[in-house]
């Protein structure tokens, strides 16, 4: 079936140094999206991304969807101690069912002060 | 506004016991979603609803079902729980399909099946 592989699966960074999560899914994708999830709480929408090769910013966080709309990135530079939580990939296969997500296993950032 | 509320919370059910568990939104949402969540493995889609009175199935249905007769909630019950089905449930909801989707989580309700 289709599958959306996330790594790391757990990253463990001193505050201030920098975080990549990276997404791959086994099959093109109509969009990707983001979400965080802390400790004990639910997911939240981060952001979606759309078009091939799409950079996207939002303060210290970047995103990218690669060319191929089969892989994507989440980047956090400079990370602080509000960025710990599970960084959630989430995919739309291309001629999908209209909404029906394929969420990523996740990554598990955890930032030591 | 709530956004997306679940209940309970917790439960703690002894295997063949049924429940249902509880999915309300108030954002006038046509898209419902019924995720698991168990480590390691990320969010599974159990079962989906892109409508009142409509429901499909997700990657993980057996042993679950699911009611959607007023278009804010979504009901999702376990006939006879089974160990296998303790794990985190998320309901969710998006606007009518389009460009944008993003989905709105709810609470989480902490299901344990002894």
């Amino acid at each position: 079936g289709q599958q959306v592989m996330q790594i790391p699966q757990y990253q463990h960074v001193q505050e201030g140094e920098d975080f990549t999560t990276y997404c791959n899914s086994s099959t093109t994708l109509s969009n990707i999206q983001w979400y965080k999830q802390r400790p004990g709480g639910h997911p939240v929408f981060l952001i979606q991304l759309v078009k091939s090769g799409e950079v996207k910013k939002q303060k210290r966080l970047t995103f990218q969807f690669g060319e191929a709309k089969k892989n994507s990135s989440l980047h956090i530079t400079a990370t602080q101690t509000t960025d710990v939580g599970t960084y959630f990939c989430a995919g739309l296969p291309y001629g999908g069912a209209t909404n029906k997500l394929i969420f990523g296993t996740g990554t598990l950032l955890a930032v030591q002060p | 506004n709530a956004g997306v509320t679940q209940t309970p919370k917790f439960r703690v059910l002894k295997t063949g016991q049924s429940m249902t568990l509880l999915c309300a939104q108030d954002m006038n949402h046509e898209y419902m979603y019924w995720y698991r969540q168990d480590p390691g493995m990320g969010l599974r889609l159990i079962h989906y609803s892109v409508g009142e009175g409509t429901t499909a199935k997700g990657e993980v249905p057996d042993g679950y079902n699911v009611s959607r007769l007023k278009k804010q909630n979504f009901l999702l019950g376990l006939e006879s729980a089974a160990p296998s089905q303790t794990s985190v449930y998320f309901c969710a909801s998006s606007p009518l399909a389009g460009s944008y989707n993003e989905q709105f989580f709810g609470p989480g309700t902490r299901l344990t099946v002894l």
